[in-house]
């Protein structure tokens, strides 16, 4: 139980398109969500979080407007790349947390999203 | 300084030795605290909950001192397949994870 599904896994595109990444609760509902951001050789680095039907809210240092999230449903949260250029390549990782969750762990992640630009 | 720190290693040991890693972390209002593997190019894997009293599952053992704000993994009798990061995670108000920087393990041969 408790899982999460990050699509897509891997994502190569031109500089200034803009990618949308899904992140779903399967088993649960989600009433938070996290949005991650990893550099290599770095750790998790929090961009934001959001509640279901609530705006997210940011971390400091990353733009809300580059960085589109929604979170309109219980089990849907997405995260929009707008107008992506090189340095946006890195690895994106959801997770997501919610009262039925098993009480294990306070976060379930999904399988992360490989992001480069060319 | 960053609310959890890791040293980045890497250890480099041969498969059955005894591995220890360490973690500090400063936000003392925090709640509870994990260890995290990560493999390449992988999501983050749960390993195990650290408790005060010490918690242990088979070959690993997690321990946490609150009075120093320092947790601790050992690993005993290395595999080749432990090779991978190991986060160390601390759990805030609000479901928050901060982690650490990771500390990355090469078992060899």
């Amino acid at each position: 139980g408790a899982v999460v599904s990050q699509h897509p896994s891997r994502v190569i595109c031109k500089s200034g398109t803009s990618v949308k990444i899904e992140c779903r609760s399967l088993d649960f509902q989600a009433t938070t969500m996290f949005w991650y951001r990893q550099f290599p050789k770095q750790s998790l680095m929090l961009m934001a979080t959001s509640n279901e039907g609530s705006k997210a809210t940011y971390e400091q240092g990353v733009e809300k407007d580059k960085f589109l999230i929604n979170h309109a449903s219980l089990t849907l949260s997405t995260l929009t790349v707008t107008s992506a250029h090189p340095e946006d390549s890195s690895f994106y990782i959801c997770s997501a947390s919610g009262p039925a969750v098993y009480s294990n762990q306070p976060q379930h992640f999904g399988d992360g999203t490989r992001l480069s630009i060319l | 300084r960053k609310e959890v720190e890791q040293d980045p290693g890497p250890f480099n040991v041969p498969e059955g030795a005894t591995v220890a890693f360490n973690c500090t972390y400063s936000n003392s209002a925090s709640q509870s605290f994990f260890w995290y593997r990560q493999d390449c190019r992988k999501e983050p894997k749960l390993l195990m909950s650290v408790y005060s009293s010490g918690n242990e599952d088979g070959r690993f053992t997690a321990q946490l001192n609150r009075a120093s704000q320092y947790i601790s993994l050992l690993i005993r009798d290395s595999k080749l397949s432990d090779s991978a990061t190991y986060l160390c995670v601390a759990h805030n108000a609000g479901n928050m994870l901060t982690f650490g920087g990771g500390t990355r393990l090469m078992v060899k041969p």
